[in-house]
């Protein structure tokens, strides 16, 4: 079984900071791992995702995660936030499969002007 | 992209009744929809998973006669909340895959359900 802990609940952040935000997950066999973002009252939307290859996936909105297996560790980092960004994150893992994703409780990233 | 529809967005019943919520995919053959749950500020809770044509499988603890689901297409899946009770008001998500193995999930905008 997986299971995914994003260390941060909520994350306040100045407009054009850097920000990341934190993932960890479990696993006994191999993942896919994937970044989403929820704006209030909506679905979610896929940010970016690693299947395999490179350690560093870059995704949509200036959005990038570097996978790293030995940590354990899928972290979302972007070098300069907008106001625009502000939402909930969510870290998903799902087995290579791809028959269910669990997701973690999730990050709130609020970024002020 | 891919795009999942869902519909209603809002729906506000009274208790005893039942409510039902469509997630249709429109551009690829869904093989798989999931159904979460999501309470204020709280992460997703998988409820049920379905396949085209055949039973859904719930996870632990979710009434299966409560929430029934029907996967009868490659591009529609329905949440009938039966009997629903004011427990039942919260955020509902549907989401799709398509056949490949490693295919992301493609959310639906979420149903806000209001039992009153």
């Amino acid at each position: 079984a997986q299971s995914v802990t994003q260390l941060d609940s909520q994350v306040p952040v100045f407009e054009e900071a850097p920000v990341e935000l934190r993932c960890n997950y479990s696993s006994s066999v191999s993942v896919y791992l994937f970044w989403y973002v929820q704006y209030p009252n909506q679905g979610l939307q896929l940010l970016l995702k690693y299947l395999s290859g490179s350690t560093l996936v870059k995704g949509i909105n200036g959005f990038e995660a570097e996978f790293n297996k030995s940590q354990t560790s899928f972290h979302l980092r972007k070098p300069s936030v907008h106001i625009s960004d502000t939402a909930e994150y969510f870290c998903a893992v799902s087995d290579t499969g791809g028959f269910k994703t669990i997701f973690g409780a999730g990050t709130r990233l609020f970024v002020k002007a | 992209g891919a795009v999942v529809s869902q519909h209603p967005s809002r729906v506000i019943c009274k208790s005893g009744t039942s409510v039902k919520i469509e997630c249709r995919s429109l551009d690829f053959q869904a093989t798989t929809m999931f159904w979460y749950r999501q309470f204020p500020k709280k992460s997703l809770m998988l409820m049920a998973t379905s396949n085209e044509g055949s039973k859904a499988t719930y996870e632990q603890g979710v009434e299966k006669d409560k929430f029934l689901i029907n996967h009868a297409s490659l591009t529609l899946s329905t949440l009938t909340v039966t009997s629903a009770h004011p427990e039942d008001s919260s955020f509902y998500i549907c989401s799709a895959r398509g056949r490949a193995y490693n295919s992301p999930l493609h959310f639906g905008n979420g149903t806000r359900l209001t039992v009153t």
